[in-house]
């Protein structure tokens, strides 16, 4: 399956522990979103990253989150010390590159459900 | 600063019904403009994309939607619904030149028999 990858499915967490999330990109592709999606609010931005190098992060939390796609392997979503409102889907979507970004459909992967108890 | 909105939240419909999901965007620039289609526990697939041309684009499993420059608007239609196409639906807008598309709420359309 050449598809956006992400892992897990599922993610349970106690509050103060951390949470990473992965995603492999569509071979061939090197841009990476990450989407926050809670009930009844859609889907929220949050980073874009190319390999290397945070392109926006400006739907990012201040605290606590960060995100990395490095040269190899895959795009990190990392959230320290979780609190209960972090519960929610995370998607990852993945586009060839910049310029394909705004006129081509982004490849989503399946998500990942983060449940903080 | 471009924004979409999606005025309902839900929409129920009897199966073989038509159904029209509304969408409606801000922004001062040229516009891209796609509807993703969200099934429980997946991810988003693309059901169709206006970029230029034809304001009447048909997408997959007989979606078909509007752009309506002057209304800033992209409904999304279809004739007859079945069971299968319960699911959550999101319009998304990028601009020209831009790389950060933005999505709707979502609409949940529940097709009951």
């Amino acid at each position: 399956n050449a598809g956006v990858m992400q892992n897990p499915r599922h993610l349970v967490r106690r509050r103060g522990q951390e949470a990473r999330l992965r995603c492999s990109p569509m071979k061939g592709h090197s841009h990476v979103y990450w989407y926050r999606q809670l009930p009844e609010e859609g889907l929220k931005f949050m980073v874009y990253l190319q390999k290397e190098n945070i392109i926006d992060e400006s739907g990012m939390p201040k605290e606590r989150f960060s995100a990395e796609f490095p040269k190899e392997g895959p795009s990190i979503l990392r959230i320290q010390q979780v609190v209960r409102g972090d519960s929610a889907a995370y998607f990852c979507a993945s586009s060839l590159n910049r310029e394909s970004s705004y006129n081509s459909p982004l490849h989503f992967g399946n998500g990942t459900r983060l449940t903080v108890t | 600063a471009q924004s979409v909105t999606q005025l309902d939240s839900q929409v129920p419909v009897f199966e073989e019904a038509p159904v029209e999901l509304r969408c409606n965007y801000s922004s001062s620039v040229s516009v891209y403009l796609f509807w993703y289609v969200q099934y429980p526990n997946q991810g988003l697939q693309l059901l169709l994309k206006y970029l230029s041309g034809s304001t009447l684009v048909k997408g997959i499993n007989g979606f078909e939607a509007e752009f309506n420059k002057s209304q800033t608007s992209f409904h999304l239609r279809k004739p007859s619904v079945h069971i299968s196409d319960t699911a959550e639906y999101f319009c998304a807008v990028s601009e020209a030149g831009g790389f950060k598309p933005i999505f709707g709420a979502g609409t949940r359309l529940f097709v009951k028999a």
